[in-house]
C-alpha cells in the first residue's frame, strides 16, 4: 500500500542548531514530493517540492530538502533553526495513477519546537 | 492579492444536522480542493474541483459533497453529521490547470467544525 511516514511526532532543537524533519515514503514510480508548514491557527503553506533533477531542493524561509531515491526519503533540513520555525510540518507524496487521477498522500505531521 | 478565504471560521452543530462550508480561492485560481484535518488521521483528501467539475475524489462517504461555481468559489456540504466529522476543514486553491497533486497549493485558514 502507498504510504508516507513521518517517524517523529515531535522534534526539539535549540535555536541556531541545524534541524532535520524526516519523511520516508512507499510509492512506486517517480513521485512528486512536497513539504508544507502549518503555523498555529493558520492554513498550510508550501515550502518546497521535488520533481526531478538535483537531489537537494531549496525552498522558502531557508529550508531545503534532500531526496534519496534508494532510501525513499525526503528529509527537510535547515542549517540554523529559528524560534519562529516552530510549527507543524507535513510531507506529501503523489501516489500512483495517471494524469489527474493521481492523489497526494500526506504524512501525519511532525511538530517542530525550536527552543531559545 | 487576497489569500484563500473560508467561511465560517468556526461552526458548532449537532448530530444529524447538515452543514455547508464556503471557500473563495485566490483570484485567478481555478482549482479548488478540500481536506479534512484531524489529529489522529492528519490530512485526508476530500475532493478537487476544476472549472466546475469534480476532477478527483477521496475515500469519504456520500454524505460529503461539494460543488464549484463559475467564479471558482466552492462549497462543501456534509449531511447527517456524525460526531466523527468534527475536524478542521481546509480548502486550497491552485493556479495550475493540472492536478493539484503536481502543483503548489495555497491553503485557507480552515473551518473548525464541532459536532455535538
Amino acid at each position: 500500500a502507498q504510504s508516507v511516514a513521518q517517524p517523529e511526532d515531535q522534534v526539539n532543537v535549540a535555536e541556531g542548531n541545524p534541524l532535520t524533519v524526516k519523511c520516508t515514503y512507499s510509492v512506486s514510480g517517480n513521485p512528486y514530493l512536497f513539504w508544507y508548514v502549518q503555523y498555529p491557527n493558520r492554513g498550510l503553506q508550501f515550502l518546497l517540492k521535488y520533481i526531478t533533477g538535483d537531489n537537494l531542493v531549496k525552498g522558502s524561509y531557508g529550508f531545503e530538502a534532500e531526496f534519496n531515491k534508494s532510501q525513499t526519503s525526503f528529509h527537510l533540513k535547515k542549517p540554523s533553526a529559528l524560534v519562529s520555525d516552530s510549527a507543524l510540518y507535513f510531507c506529501a507524496v503523489t501516489g500512483v495513477g495517471a494524469g489527474n487521477n493521481r492523489k497526494l498522500i500526506w504524512g501525519l505531521g511532525t511538530s517542530l519546537a525550536v527552543n531559545p | 492579492k487576497a489569500g484563500v478565504t473560508q467561511t465560517p471560521r468556526y461552526l458548532i452543530k449537532t448530530r444529524g444536522q447538515q452543514v455547508t462550508l464556503s471557500c473563495s480561492p485566490i483570484s485567478g485560481h481555478r482549482s479548488v480542493s478540500w481536506y479534512q484535518q484531524t489529529p489522529g488521521q492528519g490530512l485526508q483528501f476530500l475532493f478537487e474541483y476544476f472549472s466546475e467539475t469534480q476532477r478527483n475524489k477521496g475515500n469519504f462517504p456520500g454524505r460529503f459533497s461539494g460543488r464549484q461555481f463559475s467564479n471558482s468559489r466552492s462549497e462543501m456540504n456534509v449531511s447527517t453529521l456524525e460526531l466523527g466529522d468534527s475536524a478542521l476543514y481546509l480548502c486550497a486553491s491552485s493556479i495550475a490547470s493540472g492536478s493539484i497533486s503536481y502543483n503548489e497549493q495555497f491553503f485557507g485558514p480552515g473551518t473548525r467544525l464541532t459536532v455535538l
